[in-house]
């Protein structure tokens, strides 16, 4: 199965700032997917990243909030812009997984804006 | 649009004791279920996944889930837990008419005592 490596793994930060998580995976995969996991509740897609084309956003999500990077097949990044508390959540990088015909996740980005 | 709902938010049990945790799905067409597994400090893991055939799905560490198209339920089941099998249990759908993309329960904690 496809190995996903995401960092940082946690970070505090002050509020205004951005933070941007960098996910690298070991294998090519067309798709990336970044996941928002809120304390006690499910895990929200935030959007889908394509390679060599804009990212695709769902609904209550913007690109000028949250900015993503598709250079090429193995890697992705996520930029959290002007932050505030409530950004504060777990980000979750995630590709389709031919391997194990599901689909893998990161570590995990654990953020807390004060 | 495709939803899932996870009925059992927190569950406790002893060790030894049968583990059932709920999850339905809303969605008329083809389905493929999946649970995950989120262990402490450790990140999402596929624990099994239905796409068709036998709908009495096996997967890692002798859990098993039951796929009913006519109750839209994916059930995860173990006859006798861990203490290690303490973790958050994700039930997630994606659909051939729908979101190929998982669309996830909210998910259930378990705790297991020794």
């Amino acid at each position: 199965s496809a190995v996903i490596s995401q960092k940082p793994s946690r970070d505090i930060c002050q509020r205004g700032t951005s933070l941007t998580i960098q996910c690298q995976v070991d294998s090519q995969v067309t798709m990336m997917f970044w996941y928002r996991q809120q304390p006690g509740q499910s895990l929200t897609l935030i959007a889908t990243a394509n390679q060599g084309s804009e990212a695709t956003y769902e609904s209550g999500f913007v690109i000028d909030k949250f900015p993503i990077s598709r250079p090429n097949l193995t890697f992705s990044t996520l930029t959290v812009s002007n932050m505030s508390p409530e950004d504060s959540s777990i980000y979750l990088c995630s590709v389709e997984d031919l391997g194990v015909n599901g689909y893998t996740f990161g570590s995990g980005t654990r953020l807390t804006v004060v | 649009a495709q939803s899932v709902s996870q009925h059992n938010h927190h569950v406790i049990l002893s060790e030894a004791a049968s583990l059932e945790l709920g999850c339905n799905y809303s969605y008329g067409g083809t389905v493929n279920l999946f649970w995950y597994v989120q262990y402490p400090g450790q990140h999402l893991q596929l624990l099994l996944k239905y796409f068709s055939g036998d709908p009495l799905v096996k997967g890692i560490k002798g859990f098993e889930a039951e796929f009913i198209k006519s109750k839209f339920s994916f059930n995860l089941r173990k006859p006798s837990v861990q203490w290690s099998d303490t973790a958050e249990y994700f039930c997630a759908v994606t659909s051939s008419g729908g979101s190929y993309i998982p669309t996830f329960g909210r998910g259930t904690s378990l705790i297991v005592h020794p």
